[in-house]
């Protein structure tokens, strides 16, 4: 079975800095990969997927995630953060494969940016 | 589109009272998935189910919980009895053949 593990449960940083969450995944084969916030009181939202090509994935809000097969990773990136991005961040990943539809959470990256 | 639909949003109940907490999928998904969340264990997945067949229930703590899919519209998730360790928001989320989960507001359950 896949595992999702996120290296940093809570980061703080100030606006306008750089923004880098780390995520592996242990699984062998092909994944499908997803990252999701989750704003305070509220539910996940999809920020960004990745399935295939491209392995640098934009996503909304100037996020994005770059896809290294090689170090099982796909972590998510944002140049320069606001305010409005404190939230919790999920990567999840799903084994790709014909009939395959489950998806598996990281615990989560809590993101406190500071004004 | 209205989104995952979830009721109710809080749900305070005394231990040992039956819980059941309900779903309605975006129309047209064909995946709808129960997920619980808690400070100590993140996100788990209770069980999923596919053209409304559960598929995995192998993260269903125990016979005490219960999930249904009788049609496509709608879906149940059912604890009794419940415990206070029942405590937890509870997640619906559906998708398509794209795998992009589509998640509700959640359920807030408290059980004392």
């Amino acid at each position: 079975a896949q595992s999702v593990s996120q290296h940093n449960h809570h980061v703080i940083l100030s606006e306008a800095a750089s923004l880098e969450l780390g995520c592996n995944y242990s699984y062998g084969g092909t994944v499908n990969l997803f990252w999701y916030v989750q704003y305070p009181g509220q539910h996940l939202q999809l920020l960004l997927k990745y399935f295939s090509g491209d392995p640098l994935v934009k996503g909304i809000k100037g996020f994005e995630a770059e896809f290294i097969k090689s170090k099982f990773s796909f972590n998510l990136r944002k140049p320069s953060v606001q305010w409005s991005d404190t939230a919790e961040y999920f990567c999840a990943v799903n084994a790709a494969g014909a009939g395959s539809y489950q998806l598996t959470f990281g615990k989560g990256t809590k993101l406190s940016v500071i004004p | 589109d209205a989104g995952v639909i979830q009721s109710p949003r809080h749900e305070v109940t005394e231990m040992g009272q039956e819980v059941t907490l309900r779903c309605k999928p975006i129309s047209g998904h064909n995946s709808l998935f129960w997920y619980r969340q808690t400070m100590m264990r993140g996100l788990e997945l209770l069980i999923y189910f596919n053209n409304n067949v559960p598929i995995d229930d192998s993260g269903m703590p125990e016979d005490r919980f219960s999930a249904k899919m009788p049609n496509a519209s709608f879906s149940t998730l059912k604890i009794q009895p419940s415990e206070p360790r029942d405590s937890a928001v509870y997640f619906c989320a559906s998708s398509s053949t794209n795998l992009a989960l589509h998640f509700g507001n959640g359920t807030r359950l408290t059980v004392t």
